[in-house]
């Protein structure tokens, strides 16, 4: 499985957007990017993910590079409830989710 | 649509005292996942199953860590005897077919003494 590398905490401004980045630079062609987050005391949850694309839904965009290299998280409008830990997992088709240390984002008012 | 339901919440045990985990996935969810969390860690997987069925158990420390499914709904995990190191939260996840979309539940947080 490729491995991703995220920084280890970010801060983050109440209503400015939060960008989190990760690199996967080992990524095959047929490996998703998977983003999870982890609320304290709750269980991960899912957020996006993408292939090739650009991707957006009502909680985040994400923003893949053409090489596949790397991959942005975009929060437009951070929140307090923002605040948690980020993880960006790359998946195959086949194979489960590996999770890493993840970003521990910080958002203050 | 209900969550995933684990109990206990929290449990305190000695070491080298047995313990066990329930997990109720999500209704007709057939891959239930258990995976072990330290403080400050990610997630590990622990095991997965597909209905009544291991596919993947590689992680799991099978000298003192037991699963099962048996009527491919809800799940135990066991612990016996435990260690000072399984302190941890446990947490369970399910999801339809082997897809990438989990649900996990909040866990039980696990102190051994």
């Amino acid at each position: 499985d490729a491995k991703t590398t995220q920084p280890t905490s970010m801060d983050c401004a109440e209503g400015r957007a939060a960008n989190l980045p990760c690199n996967h630079s080992t990524i095959s062609g047929n490996e998703y990017v998977y983003w999870y987050r982890q609320i304290h005391s709750q269980g991960p949850q899912y957020i996006i993910h993408g292939l090739k694309n650009n991707e957006t839904n009502e909680m985040a965009s994400l923003i893949i590079t053409e090489d596949r290299k790397s991959s942005t998280l975009i929060l437009p409008h951070a929140t307090l409830r923002d605040t948690a830990v980020y993880y960006c997992i790359v998946r195959d088709s086949w194979g489960k989710l590996q999770f890493g240390a993840g970003t521990q984002v910080v958002v203050t008012p | 649509e209900a969550g995933v339901a684990q109990s206990p919440r929290y449990k305190i045990i000695e070491k080298r005292q047995s313990v066990a985990f329930w997990c109720n996935p999500i209704s007709g969810h057939a891959t239930l996942y258990w995976y072990q969390q330290i403080l400050g860690q990610g997630p590990k997987l622990l095991i997965q199953f597909q209905n009544n069925g291991v596919v993947d158990d590689s992680q799991l420390p099978k000298d003192r860590f037991s699963a099962e499914r048996l009527k491919g709904v809800d799940s135990t995990l066991k612990i016996q005897p435990a260690k000072l190191e399984d302190s941890a939260v446990y947490l369970c996840a399910s999801s339809e077919g082997g897809g990438a979309f989990y649900t996990f539940g909040s866990g039980t947080r696990l102190t051994v003494v």
